[in-house]
This record gives C-alpha cells, structure tokens and sequence, in this order.
C-alpha cells in the first residue's frame, strides 16, 4: 500500500524553527517527485514547495522563499521541510503528496495524513 | 485570494446533479490538465480526477470532469449523502512556476 506519514509539526514561537518529515512506503521513492501543500485553519490548499525525483529542481510558493527549504533522502525515503523564521500565518496542517505524471500533466496522489504546524507565542 | 476561482458552496437533494466550476487565466487551466481534489471532513485531500476527466480506479462513475477553455467544470450525479466535503481544483501556474489552487467548494447534500 503507498503510503505518506507527516510528522515533526507543534507548536513554535514566532520566529521560531521546525523540520517536518514525511516518510514514505509501498512505492520506489526515488522515482517521484514531491510536494508540500498547507492548509490554514478553516481555509483553502495552498502549495508550498516543490521537489524533484533527484532533488535537483526545486521550486517554492512566492509566501515562503527564503524561509522554507525543502529536502529529501532518497535512501531513507523521507522528504522534508525546514521552515525558519516562522510567523503566525504560517500556522497550518502541511500535507506532503506525491507527483503522478502523465507525459503532459501533474497531479498529487497519494497526500499523507498531515501534520499540524502552530506558530503563536 | 485563490488564483483559481470556484464557488463557495454548493447543494442539492440526495440523488440530485450538482456541478462546481474552477476558474482560471491562460497561464494555469488555459494551458494545463486540471485536477480535483475531495476532502472529507477531518480527512486529507483525495484525487478524485486527474488530466481534466479522468477517474483514478475505485472513484465511480458518478463523478466527472471536462475543461473548456479557462474553466473547469467537476460534476457529481446520484448525489449521496457521503459525498459532503470540500471540493478543489488545481493546477500548474507557468506564471507562478508553481501550483495552484482553488479555494474549495463545500457541497452539502440536503
């Protein structure tokens, strides 16, 4: 069964630092490429960040760059998020989810289950 | 604001049709396959139609996609009541260089 588990989120003061990890299992990681997608309380999807299959192109959402960076460990099987310089409107589940292609379009599945990130003081 | 714009809410009878528009700009539906999203209450995100009309395996048939121009329509048939959820469209922004979403439609099966 394919499969993504979030973990590392809580509560952090603003300003603050946080890794999330996503671990993955049921398909070859290192074929896929990533995302991380947030969720505010109450609100809409928003996309975060992007990986390749190698690592070696990256893209991120205007609200995040500079604070976000997103990583992976093809040989753990694990993607990941370092957010620094954390503020209150960050604070939101953050999915991670695979890329499925086709040979002209993208689409996310499987997301993991979330993992719930809390920026106050 | 969602780059892509869907109606906040939706609703219809059990058994009943009910269709949620996406819409966008030439930089994201113009030129890109659309995806839809269901998401259960208290649950993640689920693909439930990808490439504009296309039905991963296990989603009926009940649900539907189509693209035309700048807009994307999702539609459900047979409506039931586990169906209630937020609906989302998504897509590649070339402007952006980046995803986008809409902002989600809640349905609610009366």
């Amino acid at each position: 069964e394919v499969q993504l588990v979030e973990s590392g989120g809580g509560l952090v003061q603003p300003g603050g630092s946080l890794r999330l990890s996503c671990g993955a299992s049921g398909f070859t990681f290192r074929s896929f490429e990533m995302n991380w997608v947030r969720q505010a309380p109450g609100k809409g999807l928003e996309w975060v960040s992007y990986i390749s299959s190698s690592g070696s192109t990256i893209y991120y959402a205007d609200s995040v760059k500079g604070r976000f960076t997103i990583s992976r460990d093809n040989a753990k099987n694990s993607l990941y998020l370092q957010m620094n310089s954390l503020r209150a409107e960050d604070t939101a589940v953050y999915y991670c989810a695979r890329v499925r292609h086709s040979t002209s379009s993208d689409w996310f599945d499987p997301w993991g289950q979330g993992t719930l990130v809390t920026v106050s003081s | 604001q969602s780059v892509l714009t869907q109606p906040p809410s939706v609703s219809a009878a059990p058994g009943q049709k009910v269709t949620i528009s996406c819409s966008g700009s030439s930089s994201n539906i113009g030129n890109n396959y659309v995806s839809w999203y269901q998401q259960l209450p208290g649950t993640a995100p689920k693909l439930l139609i990808f490439e504009n009309n296309k039905r991963p395996s296990g989603i009926p048939d009940r649900f539907s996609g189509s693209k035309s121009g700048t807009s994307a329509t999702l539609g459900i048939t047979g409506l039931q009541t586990g169906d209630e959820a937020d609906y989302y469209c998504g897509t590649w922004d070339s402007s952006l260089s980046g995803w986008v979403f809409g902002g989600g439609t809640k349905l609610t099966v009366l």
